[in-house]
């Protein structure tokens, strides 16, 4: 079982801060990736990293911003956090043997921007 | 950028066998299939993947053809636990993205 980890599991927070959402794994997986989810929907996929300083946006169009300095942390940042920004973000590392990619999750991060 | 094509929802018994399938029109040559499991709140979890023919495991059963354009996922005796949305996945190009599609909606009912 792959053990990623996402803090803070709930975030409440005024407009215009800026805000930085954590992802760690302990897998040591090249690959890692941020979804977004509103309630009962699907999940868009808004940054992706293959390897250390190397990051991409995905396909839902994002103000977020991410880094990867290090194999094992994957941070998301909003510099100045809106109302539309609140959601649930996910975070997942992937174990990729011959295309055969399987994700693992984290628990995600709820964030509400009042 | 064409997405797996599954029923929005579903509706099924305690006991009975569900069966759940999944279009893949662009799936690139060597990708896998896989199939995970969404709780409320929670992030998906990896349910089964396969290549093609059949797999099993201690949860679930993948069917996939010899063109590779489907999948079928099936939970055999599902509970209320299973109760839950499902989302096929593969990659449709030789990119790192992995996109979910809408995924379906399953309702077990006592």
């Amino acid at each position: 079982e792959a053990d990623i980890y996402q803090t803070p599991r709930y975030l409440v927070i005024g407009t215009g801060k800026k805000i930085t959402l954590e992802c760690s794994q302990t897998m040591g997986h090249d690959k890692m990736y941020w979804y977004q989810q509103d309630p009962g929907m699907e999940l868009h996929l808004i940054h992706y990293s293959y390897g250390v300083n190397s990051t991409e946006k995905g396909d839902l169009s994002s103000e977020s911003t991410v880094s990867r300095i290090r194999t094992e942390h994957f941070p998301l940042t909003l510099e100045s956090a809106r109302p539309s920004h609140t959601s649930q973000y996910l975070c997942a590392s992937s174990e990729d043997a011959d295309r055969a990619e399987k994700l693992f999750f984290g628990s995600g991060t709820q964030l509400s921007v009042l | 950028l064409a997405k797996t094509t599954q029923p929005i929802s579903m509706d099924s018994y305690e006991g009975q066998e569900v069966n759940i399938t999944c279009s893949h029109n662009n799936i690139a040559t060597n990708d896998y299939i896989t199939w995970y499991q969404q709780f409320p709140s929670q992030g998906p979890r990896f349910i089964i993947q396969g290549y093609k023919t059949k797999v099993t495991n201690e949860v679930a059963s993948l069917f996939i053809p010899a063109d590779r354009k489907s999948s079928t996922l099936s939970l055999p005796r599902v509970s209320l636990s299973d109760t839950a949305v499902y989302y096929c996945l593969d990659r449709m190009d030789s990119s790192y993205k992995l996109i979910f599609g809408s995924g379906t909606r399953l309702l077990v009912r006592p």
